[in-house]
């Protein structure tokens, strides 16, 4: 266990479902992260919240919208996807945001592995 | 568009042997470079995190060292294990109020008994 937990583990959803994934780290860390693993290919932030304002969204589409309630707690959902949003989906958290201080690593959750039919 | 290549993309290793592999990252707007070990169905761990060039890391076994001018890094094993059998990733943060990591598609490593 890192310290950060994502569930579902697993997820299948239809085109038309609305589901969400959920991030929790009792670290004490201020910012959290999405990241996307699809197969062969590197991971990609999705997006960056700091002190619960989100800092960064990488042209994400919109049929995906985090939430981040508190400094603990970082959500993830989702919307109307299509089968090639099907990858694993990977929380982080930092105990500031890496662009503020260069020794500071990401401490990643377990994943979840979603598939879109 | 930021590169970050790892090579090569997969290796076997005997048990016993040393081992090392190549991050190349762009030489200008370094910030910090990162190594992660990632095992199958778990969390990727960081290894370590280096930002000045001519750094030299080490844990246990694992080390690792950098050279920002020329845009390399390299992560040594001494000795593999079977338990090195993982994924390793680089990242390189540019700095500049960026976030966000730019990993490269990892060295997927496997240490034969």
């Amino acid at each position: 266990e890192t310290g950060v937990t994502q569930t579902p583990r697993h997820l299948v959803m239809g085109m038309t479902n609305k589901k969400s994934l959920k991030c929790e780290q009792h670290l004490g860390h201020n910012a959290m992260y999405w990241y996307k693993q699809s197969a062969k290919k590197p991971l990609e932030l999705m997006f960056v919240y700091s002190l619960e304002e989100r800092v960064e969204n990488n042209s994400v589409p919109s049929r995906f919208s985090p939430e981040c309630p508190n400094s603990s707690h970082l959500f993830l959902h989702l919307h109307t996807l299509q089968p090639e949003d099907s990858a694993l989906y990977l929380c982080a958290s930092s105990q500031v945001r890496l662009a503020s201080s260069g020794a500071n690593v990401l401490t990643f959750g377990a994943g979840s592995r979603l598939t879109v039919l | 568009i930021l590169n970050v290549e790892q090579s090569p993309q997969s290796l076997h290793v005997q048990e016993g042997d040393s081992t090392n592999f190549t991050c190349s990252f762009p030489s200008s707007n370094f910030y910090a470079l990162h190594w992660y070990r990632w095992e199958t169905a778990k969390s990727p761990e960081a290894l370590f995190v280096m930002t000045l060039n001519g750094d030299e890391k080490k844990k246990g076994r694992i080390s690792a060292t950098l050279n920002t001018k020329e845009g390399y890094s390299y992560l040594y094993i001494k000795g593999s294990q079977p338990e090195d059998s993982a994924t390793y990733l680089c990242a390189f943060n540019s700095g500049g109020g960026a976030d966000g990591l730019t990993f490269g598609k990892g060295t997927h490593l496997i240490i034969q008994p």
